[in-house]
């Protein structure tokens, strides 16, 4: 059973504030993805990755960055959050077979005031 | 890109009546089409899915249409019961399948 964890649930921060959200997934995945969920808006791809080291931009990619040293890790990055990025996070991974297949993380809620 | 409507953004139905939802895509070189449940609270997930060399998939109380065409496809929910209460999200692959292009989610509730 695939497996993707994200480190927080709940976070909230203040404007300015650099911000790290990680996501771990253990099913050797190659395709990781970070996603913002906001109402009415669906899930738009932030960034994604395919291999270790490697980053792809998505659709939203303005104002975040994204590190992968490891496979099973992927980690999003706003360097200076802003009250727009207030919204839900979700990680995602796949295998490289089936790289549309994605498996969702739990979500972290970020609230920046 | 790709992009994708989705409709009703809400839909309310009676325990027991078919639900219905509808998405479009523009990328005709999309080929794969999944459905994801999101309850409250919780992750999105996978619950079927179509590829282009498909018109139609079943599975028990769900299934999924495709018309390439027309650039659109549905799912359909036969007999739902309160569980099916959740979001529910169409997707559709772009960027030679590298990406995929989500719907902007109907609330599906279901009255007992």
């Amino acid at each position: 059973d695939v497996k993707v964890t994200q480190s927080s649930r709940y976070l909230v921060k203040r404007t300015g504030e650099k911000v790290f959200l990680e996501c771990v997934q253990d099913m050797d995945h190659e395709n990781m993805f970070w996603y913002r969920q906001d109402p009415g808006l669906g899930l738009r791809l932030i960034y994604f990755s395919y291999d270790v080291k490697m980053k792809e931009k998505g659709d939203i990619p303005e104002g975040y960055s994204v590190s992968r040293e490891k496979k099973e890790r992927f980690s999003l990055i706003l360097e200076s959050a802003s009250t727009n990025q207030t919204s839900m996070y979700l990680c995602a991974s796949s295998p490289a077979g089936a790289k549309y297949e994605q498996y969702f993380g739990p979500g972290t809620r970020l609230t920046v005031t | 890109g790709e992009n994708v409507e989705q409709h009703p953004s809400t839909l309310s139905v009676q325990e027991g009546d078919s639900a219905v939802i509808k998405c479009t895509y523009s990328d005709s070189a999309s080929n794969y089409f999944p459905w994801y449940k999101q309850e409250l609270g919780k992750r999105p997930q996978l619950i079927i899915d179509i590829r282009s060399n498909v018109g139609e998939k079943k599975d028990q109380r769900i299934a999924v249409t495709l018309n390439k065409t027309a650039k659109h496809f549905s799912l359909h929910i036969t007999e739902t019961q309160p569980e099916d209460s959740a979001v529910y999200f169409c997707a559709a692959t772009y960027n030679a399948g590298n990406m995929l292009t989500f719907g902007g989610g109907t609330r599906l509730m279901v009255k007992p």
